[in-house]
């Protein structure tokens, strides 16, 4: 079965500044898909980010990059250039290729301040 | 494009009753949907799958008789929680796939139900 560990509950970070969000996971598959979803106060889903597993290259949006380490199974979110607005919960997810329900993290909570 | 809508966006029922929330692609046909559970401050919880025109596929754990899924179009899809109880209290978030093989998913904005 897929897993997704988020061992950072809640960050905080100054407006401005780069904050890195951690993200390991386990699967079996060959080939899925990994995810950054913010989820606002709002409450509704927003894709951040993603990133193929058979792409060696870093997925890049705007201020938003990952690192992905396939060995290790890790992929982790960069942001850089905090704002206000990146005040979130981040949930880190995967599937696999047959795009099958996402399985989630538990979260981490992200605070940006002035 | 690729938006997804719920209806309720809220709702308040008795113990006891039916409730339906309706889960809208608006833009783009989708063969399934997901259902996602989420208590406060926690992740989501994947519920079922539905696919259109078949049985959904309920995950290890959710109830099938309480929470009824029907995906009767390529557009539409609805979970009936029946009989709720004050435990079914939660906020429910479908997703729409784009395509048969697209691993593409459009979250809508949530159904926050409340059973007294």
């Amino acid at each position: 079965a897929q897993t997704v560990t988020q061992s950072q509950p809640e960050m905080s970070v100054q407006e401005a500044e780069t904050v890195t969000l951690s993200c390991t996971y386990d699967t079996s598959e060959n080939n899925y898909y990994l995810f950054w979803y913010k989820q606002p106060p709002s409450r509704q889903m927003i894709l951040v980010i993603r990133q193929e597993a058979y792409k060696q290259q870093n997925a890049t949006e705007n201020r938003f990059s990952v690192n992905f380490q396939k060995a290790a199974k890790s992929f982790s979110l960069k942001i850089s250039d905090s704002q206000l607005g990146d005040t979130a919960m981040y949930f880190c997810a995967i599937t696999n290729q047959a795009g099958t329900a996402l399985i989630f993290g538990k979260g981490t909570t992200l605070s940006v301040s002035s | 494009g690729a938006v997804v809508s719920q209806h309720p966006s809220w709702v308040i029922c008795k113990s006891g009753t039916s409730v339906k929330i309706e889960c809208r692609s608006l833009d783009f046909q989708a063969t399934t949907m997901f259902w996602y559970r989420q208590f406060p401050k926690q992740s989501l919880m994947l519920m079922a799958t539905s696919n259109e025109g078949s049985k959904a596929t309920y995950e290890q754990g959710v109830e099938k008789d309480k929470f009824l899924i029907n995906h009767a179009s390529l557009t539409l899809s609805t979970l009936t929680v029946t009989s709720a109880h004050p435990e079914d209290s939660s906020f429910y978030i479908c997703s729409a796939r784009l395509a048969v093989y697209s691993y593409e998913q459009y979250f809508g904005p949530g159904t926050r139900l409340t059973v007294t």
